[in-house]
């Protein structure tokens, strides 16, 4: 079985530009959550999604969004970038959203904002 | 309040040493769930194990063992016969009733061949 996926795996943008990344789900999961890895702050909840909703969302300025497709798939935007929005973000997805279900986690994107 | 403490940032051993990474959890909610994960130089975080609350059974997988103990609040890694493969930055994380993954800051461990 496949394993998350992520597009792009590395990005460079510029201050103001805005960014959208993607994130595939394994194969039958329908939960998809989102997290930002800065070597200052950490690994940081960003938004969960389920079944095209967000059920769970993160202390992050309203710049960063998200939405999930029908088909589990997700994808997160950032508008107006800022140069402290540079990092690895991770998408991971469970099979449901049951308390305790295994997040497998994507490779990453590497956003660097310049 | 709820928090995963690792104070082990770095550590470096030699290899075939065995190695412990500690990790010990605040949390207030009596269902809650640990997880290890492995992120190699790649960027990837490696699912390695999961343990709820109710199950303080220590396991065992190949090299790898776990320790959980309820009492001290904490979730200790083991790494036997350590391995160039071992170098790595591990996690812990807890996840609990507002369903969200709340990650400890890491240990970096450099197995020196």
């Amino acid at each position: 079985k496949a394993g998350v996926t992520q597009t792009p795996r590395y990005l460079i943008k510029t201050r103001g530009q805005q960014v959208t990344l993607s994130c595939s789900p394994i194969s039958g999961h329908r939960s998809v959550s989102w997290y930002q890895q800065t070597p200052g702050q950490g690994l940081q909840f960003l938004f969960e999604y389920f079944s095209e909703t967000q059920r769970n969302k993160g202390n992050f300025p309203g710049r960063f969004s998200g939405r999930q497709f029908s088909n589990s798939r997700s994808e997160m935007n950032v508008s107006t970038l800022e140069l402290g929005d540079s990092a690895l973000y991770l998408c991971a997805s469970s099979f449901y959203r049951a308390l305790g279900d295994t997040q497998y986690f994507g490779p990453g994107t590497r956003l660097t904002v310049l | 309040a709820q928090k995963v403490t690792q104070a082990q940032t770095e550590i470096s051993v030699v290899e075939k040493e065995d190695v412990t990474l500690d990790c010990v959890y605040e949390t207030r909610d009596t269902t809650y769930y640990l997880f290890w994960y492995k992120q190699p130089p790649s960027g990837e975080l490696v699912f390695l194990i999961r343990r709820n609350s109710f199950d303080e059974q220590n396991e065992i997988s190949g090299r790898y063992s776990w320790n959980f103990q309820k009492s001290t609040s904490s979730f200790n890694f083991t790494i036997t016969a350590s391995q160039v493969v071992d170098s790595a930055v591990y996690f812990c994380a807890l996840f609990f009733g507002n369903e969200k993954l709340t990650f400890g800051t890491g240990t970096r461990l450099t197995i020196i061949p």
